[in-house]
Formats: C-alpha cells, structure tokens, sequence
C-alpha cells in the first residue's frame, strides 16, 4: 500500500530564507506527484504537477523535483515571504484498482517577517 | 470560469440526520472526486466518478453515497450522520484521458459537524 510522508510536520524560518520541503513516498509506480498549498480553513491550490518521467518543474519561485527510483520529491521555495506561510501538501497518482491520489499529512510552513 | 464550487460552505447536523453537499465544475473534466480531511489523517478518498454516469469507492466510503448527476455536477449524501463524519469535505475535479495531466483542482471545502 501507498503512503505518503512529509517532514517536518511544522516549519518556522525567517524571511529571505531559501527552503525545502521533503515528500516520500514508498511505491515508485506513480503517475505523477502534485504539490499543493492550503492556507487556514481554505481550499486546496495546485502549485506544481510532475509527470512520472519529469525530474522536475518550475514556477516562479518554486521548484519541484523528482526521483521515483528513491521515493522522494522535494518543493523548494526561494526567497521565502510572509505570504508563503500555508500548509504545502504532496500527493502522488497511482492505479490501486481505479486511478487514486494518496495525500501525505502536509507541512505547515511559517515564514517570519 | 469558477473553477469547483460547493454548497453549503458549513453545516450542523444531529446524529441521525441526512444531508447532501453539493459540487459543481465547469472546466468540462470528466473525473470529480470527494475527499474528508481530519486533522493528522491528511486527506482520504471517499468517492471517486471517473466519467459521467460511473462512481467507484475509495479509501473510506462507508457511511456515504454519491451521484453523478451529469458531468458538472457530483454530490455526496450522507444518509444518517455520525459524529466520526465531522470534519472538512473537499470536492476536486481532474482531466482524464491519455496523455493529460489529470491535475486536480479543488473547491473551498464543506466544514460538517455532527454532533
């Protein structure tokens, strides 16, 4: 069975920081790995979509990468504001009987003024 | 162009009680989704439509039943409401077919309580 991990479950830095976020997942076999943002008592937005045979994607000051042989995907953030501070969630498309997205637990990011 | 939109945005139901929530899309996807999200649990697949007119279950689906009224619109029923059904619902809605993305987007979330 899938599942999907992301740590740490909370971050504080300060502004200006250059950040990682990590995301591991336990089966290569996955469709694509979708990284989201979810501010407080809101919605999901997508941020970035990696298809199975990209290593990566770019948007903005965002950078999302990929390597399915090891189970990771890693979102980083350059030059972190105030207004970056949200939970960022991954999740992976895989087929379990009928196509399903598997969602890890978020981190919540906190970037200081 | 809304993107996904759900009704009610909350709700108070006794135990016992029946609601359905409600989810529109007008990107013209063919897959729409219902999730739950509860603190520590990340979110949890509980229906899933595929195309207009098919439904499968996901990870949680006991409790619930869906229907996929045409390709706009699915909505999710809760027959008797339980306090373990308290929580946020999200609908989401993806392209489907070969060689798309299937990028999911996600409306603003049911905030259910039952008590």
């Amino acid at each position: 069975k899938q599942e999907v991990t992301q740590i740490p479950a909370a971050l504080s830095v300060p502004e200006g920081e250059n950040l990682v976020l990590n995301c591991s997942f336990t089966d290569s076999a996955i469709y694509n790995l979708q990284w989201f943002r979810q501010d407080p008592g809101k919605g999901l937005t997508s941020l970035l979509l990696i298809q199975s045979s990209q290593r990566e994607q770019t948007s903005g000051r965002l950078n999302a990468s990929l390597d399915k042989s090891s189970g990771r995907s890693t979102l980083y953030i350059a030059a972190s504001q105030p207004g970056d501070s949200a939970t960022y969630l991954c999740a992976v498309r895989r087929f379990e009987g009928t196509y399903k997205y598997i969602f890890g637990t978020g981190t919540r990011l906190k970037v200081l003024a | 162009n809304a993107g996904v939109t759900q009704t009610p945005k909350f709700q108070v139901l006794k135990t016992g009680q029946s609601m359905t929530l409600q989810c529109a899309q007008d990107m013209n996807h063919n897959s729409m989704y219902w999730y739950r999200q509860d603190p520590g649990m990340g979110l949890r697949l509980i229906y899933y439509s595929a195309s207009e007119g098919t439904t499968d279950k996901g990870e949680v689906p006991n409790g619930y039943n869906v229907s996929r009224l045409n390709k706009r619109e699915f909505s999710l029923r809760l027959e008797s409401a339980a306090p373990s059904q308290t929580s946020v619902y999200f609908c989401a809605s993806s392209e489907s077919g070969q060689g798309l993305p299937y990028e999911q987007y996600f409306g603003p979330g049911t905030r259910l309580t039952v008590t």
